[in-house]
């Protein structure tokens, strides 16, 4: 079963814009993790923010965790047509470092 | 770096048919994992091999074997192919760091298309 969830499905926003895209999950994890994925290739690991921390940044990507909503969200700023590409949440659970996928957000950042 | 490499990249099989999907990691990983993602689903976990010398069943394991062949190396077996297990199956490893498992990322290879008519 699907731990996390995207919201949205779907985002198409003019590059320049932000892209906020949000991740629910329904049990206690150890870390949250953000995966791009351009079409036709693997995924690619962003970023990973763990259960006792809140906030966490990487370049152009800001990542929240808020552990008692069960929810997170990324934010890409400063858009650009290469950041057109799937994301997807990953929780990971107590010890165990296998991971649960969401079935992502399509980015579309028009030029 | 090569990183994930698997093959082949397409195969288009018949109903029936057996096949092995090759895996190989040059990072020194001490996990790898087998997804398949179909539209709309995400990725879901086939098999997982924590270390050389175990796997594990993850949430779809039903039509699939594995074999971690040495450290670097993952298979999936498909045994009696079905049109069900049309998809695109992903190879992934994680893991340096026998004692931060929990805590270290993924890295996948670009997948093998695999068609079954």
């Amino acid at each position: 079963s699907q731990q996390g969830e995207e919201d949205p499905q779907a985002l198409s926003i003019q590059e320049g814009e932000n892209a906020t895209m949000n991740c629910s999950y329904k049990t206690s994890i150890n870390n949250l993790q953000w995966y791009r994925q351009n079409s036709g290739r693997g995924l690619v690991h962003l970023i990973l923010i763990r259960s006792n921390e809140r906030e966490k940044h990487s370049g152009r990507l800001r990542v929240t965790l808020d552990t008692s909503k069960k929810s997170s969200s990324l934010l890409i700023t400063a858009s650009r047509a290469a950041d057109t590409a799937s994301y997807f949440c990953a929780t990971a659970k107590g010890s165990n470092y296998k991971l649960t996928f969401g079935k992502g957000t399509l980015l579309t950042v028009n030029p | 770096n090569a990183g994930v490499t698997q093959t082949p990249k397409f195969q288009v099989l018949k109903t029936g048919q057996s096949m092995t999907l090759q895996c190989a990691q040059d990072m020194n990983h001490n996990s790898m994992y087998w997804y398949r993602q179909d539209p709309g689903m995400g990725l879901r976990l086939i098999y997982y091999s924590a270390s050389e010398g175990t796997t594990d069943k993850g949430e779809v394991p039903n039509g699939y074997n594995v074999s971690r062949l040495n450290k670097r190396e993952f298979s999936l077996r498909l045994e009696s192919a079905a049109p069900s297990q049309t998809s695109v199956y992903f190879c992934a490893s994680s893991g340096t760091d026998r004692t931060k498992l929990s805590n270290q990322p993924q890295h996948f290879g670009d997948g093998t298309r695999l068609s079954i008519l």
